[in-house]
């Protein structure tokens, strides 16, 4: 069975510009969340999507979007890029997210480094 | 959210048992107690989860409180490949405005060969 796949690995962006980042969830997952996870703030929660739509959001500026398609893969797209964007961005899915029961499946993550 | 307080590390030697406690006393009646752990260079792993009950899966048993204000996770045989930091999560299943999984700083398992 196929893990959560994040794409790309790697990415280098200079300030100001904008980035996307992709992610395809186990088969069967409808709920996807995404996290940033930085040395001095540690893992923190960006948002969750669940058939399409956004269903709980973290504390993060309106610069941090994300959606999500039909069949369940999710973008997330930060615009206006700042050094402190500079972090592993880390993808979950799971069968229902946070109305459900179940644990959440980690991707190995996109590393952002933003110049 | 439900604060958590955990070792910063702990150390055991391989092969031996290893129990990894967390407290969360302010843990609301509908939150589960999630386990997660990230090894060096990936992303974070599920471990166990329950509510009252204490629960076995293949990776781990969870032991939680009988008044739940703390869990304790027990991996019978550590190996090396248990080196981790290990995340005890409070989180609500009943989703409308929940923040996702809110990681603290968990506790750094050592494993001595």
């Amino acid at each position: 069975k196929a893990g959560v796949t994040q794409t790309p690995r790697y990415l280098i962006k200079t300030r100001g510009q904008q980035v996307t980042l992709s992610c395809s969830p186990i088969s069967g997952h409808r709920s996807v969340s995404w996290y940033q996870q930085t040395p001095g703030q540690g893992l923190q929660f960006l948002f969750e999507y669940f058939s399409e739509t956004q269903r709980n959001k973290g504390n993060f500026p309106g610069r941090f979007s994300g959606r999500q398609f039909s069949n369940s893969r999710s973008e997330m797209n930060v615009s206006t890029l700042e050094l402190g964007d500079s972090a592993l961005y880390l993808c979950a899915s799971s069968p229902s997210g946070s109305r459900g029961g179940y644990g959440y499946t980690f991707g190995s993550g996109t590393r952002l480094t933003v110049v | 959210d439900a604060k958590t307080t955990q070792p910063n590390s702990m150390e055991s030697n391989e092969e031996e048992p290893v129990h990894l406690p967390c407290n969360h006393s302010t843990i609301s009646g509908t939150d589960y107690i999630h386990w997660y752990r990230q090894l060096p260079s990936q992303g974070p792993e599920y471990v166990i989860h329950g509510l009252t009950s204490n629960v076995n899966n293949r990776m781990a048993s969870l032991a939680i409180a009988e008044d739940r204000k703390s869990s304790t996770l027990i991996l019978h045989r550590a190996t090396l490949r248990d080196a981790a930091v290990y995340y005890c999560i409070p989180y609500r299943h009943s989703g409308g405005g929940a923040d996702g999984l809110t990681f603290g700083k968990g506790t750094h398992l050592i494993i001595q060969p």
